[in-house]
């Protein structure tokens, strides 16, 4: 069955980066876009970006252009995303999501999260 | 940028009875790209609804989606104890590409 397993928790201190890695089982990431979504506390799912999944070329929300970055590893079917310049108001749960392939631009799975602080 | 605005923000409701949520978007979505989702405490977003009206797989069929245009909404025709959580609507197609609404708590009253 399809897993997406994210890595852990991590504190950040304001101006750092950080790196969130979704490695996926069940589904070849070279054939499916792959989304990041993230969920402030309280807050409603923002999207953040997407790695397409043929060229690797990618999509971002404006709000994050210039502070993200999203790659993927073919070899560990793994994807990632990095934000830089880290502000408070970037903690939040960082998601990685399958979009489903039926031209339907819905996300069917999803990982289990990944908390990111970002604290002095 | 399409704002999509949920209301109620919390409704309280009696297992048996029905829900109604309500998902308003600031300029017109296609129909085809509206999506619910389904979120509990601690957990990833479930896919519930997709395309205004279709149910996902497993979806029970108190589950109910319909709209167009700017006006969308969510039925549950008579809740169950599992069915109480947040539900979000989404879009896909303006900009920023995809956009969630700010949710709608159901809760148990």
């Amino acid at each position: 069955q399809v897993q997406l397993v994210q890595s852990g928790a991590e504190v950040k201190e304001p101006g750092a980066s950080v790196k969130v890695s979704c490695q996926a089982s069940g589904i070849t990431i070279t054939n499916n876009y792959m989304h990041w979504v993230r969920q402030a506390p309280g807050q409603g799912p923002e999207w953040m970006g997407v790695i397409h999944p043929t060229d690797t070329g990618t999509t971002s929300a404006q709000r994050f252009q210039g502070r993200l970055t999203m790659t993927r590893d073919t070899s560990t079917s793994t994807v990632y995303v990095e934000l830089s310049s880290l502000r408070s108001e970037d903690t939040a749960i960082y998601y990685c999501a399958r979009e489903r392939g039926h031209d339907d631009k819905v996300f069917d799975y999803w990982g289990q999260g990944t908390l990111v602080t970002v604290s002095s | 940028e399409i704002v999509l605005t949920q209301s109620p923000g919390t409704l309280s409701l009696s297992p048996g009875e029905r829900a109604t949520l309500s998902c308003r978007a600031s300029q017109s979505v296609n129909s085809n790209f509206l999506a619910w989702y389904q979120q509990k405490p601690g957990q990833a977003p479930r896919l519930l609804i997709y395309g205004t009206s279709s149910r996902a797989t497993g979806i029970p069929d108190r589950f109910t989606g319909s709209g167009s245009g700017t006006d969308f909404t969510l039925t549950v025709s008579r809740l169950e104890p599992e069915d109480f959580a947040v539900y979000y609507c989404k879009q896909f197609g303006g900009s920023p590409l995809y956009s969630f609404g700010q949710g709608s708590n159901l809760e148990i009253k």
